[in-house]
């Protein structure tokens, strides 16, 4: 597609169940990234990945969350036994590759709601 | 450690005013610096980006940057805020896309 493409646009699931935000980056963008936003705040850097390569998962907020990409292309943002303070809209974005001079694209999010 | 900050958690100017978002950053080597905006309700929007050469940027909906190597800022501007500017906007470094916490502006009519 032209654009980051981000699935399902809106989540609504129940406290302690796992769920897996989808994004499928811009093709031939090798760097992929996430982030957290909460309502109307600022953006909580998740993690990036380089290729399949993610160097730094310092930024994931707990053990509940884990991150892959396969094949360079589609990634999931896994998040298990969810709780209510992980409801967010989780962005994600591609560019070209990291360090690069080239700027990120961004999809539309998945807001979760954990009720 | 590599980062860029945002001082200001809110700017509010009037319509017609000139107004300036600050950024500063934290870089070993030469920055590449980038502007978003994100508008109410709506995904991230770049704005422009400082790679190398003039340290004035011209970006999109009149929007401008000055890179400042010795105050190692990256400040955004604009000559005449309109109504439509009110948003959140945020400062990023390339090195691994790690952005600033963000600057509400508010533009009053």
């Amino acid at each position: 597609g032209a654009g980051v493409s981000q699935s399902p646009s809106n989540k609504v699931t129940e406290k302690g169940k796992d769920v897996e935000l989808r994004c499928d980056p811009i093709s031939g963008h090798t760097a992929l990234y996430w982030y957290r936003q909460s309502l109307g705040q600022g953006l909580e850097f998740l993690i990036y990945f380089q290729g399949n390569s993610a160097p730094d998962k310092s930024g994931l907020p707990s053990d509940r969350f884990s991150a892959e990409r396969t094949g360079g292309s589609v990634s999931t943002l896994t998040i298990q036994r969810t709780q209510q303070e992980d409801s967010a809209v989780y962005l994600c974005a591609s560019s070209l590759g990291v360090g690069l001079d080239t700027e990120a694209f961004f999809g539309q999010g998945t807001r979760l709601t954990v009720v | 450690a590599q980062s860029v900050a945002q001082p200001e958690d809110q700017v509010n100017v009037a319509e017609g005013n000139p107004l300036t978002v600050k950024c500063t950053y934290s870089v070993s080597g030469n920055p590449y610096l980038f502007w978003y905006v994100q508008y109410p309700n709506r995904g991230l929007q770049f704005l422009l980006k400082y790679i190398t050469g003039d340290n004035l940027v011209k970006g999109s909906y009149g929007f401008e940057a000055e890179f400042n190597k010795s105050q190692t800022s990256f400040h955004l501007k604009k000559p005449s805020a309109l109504v439509s500017d009110s948003a959140l906007y945020f400062c990023a470094l390339s090195n691994d896309m790690r952005f600033g916490a963000g600057t509400r502006l508010t533009v009053k009519p």
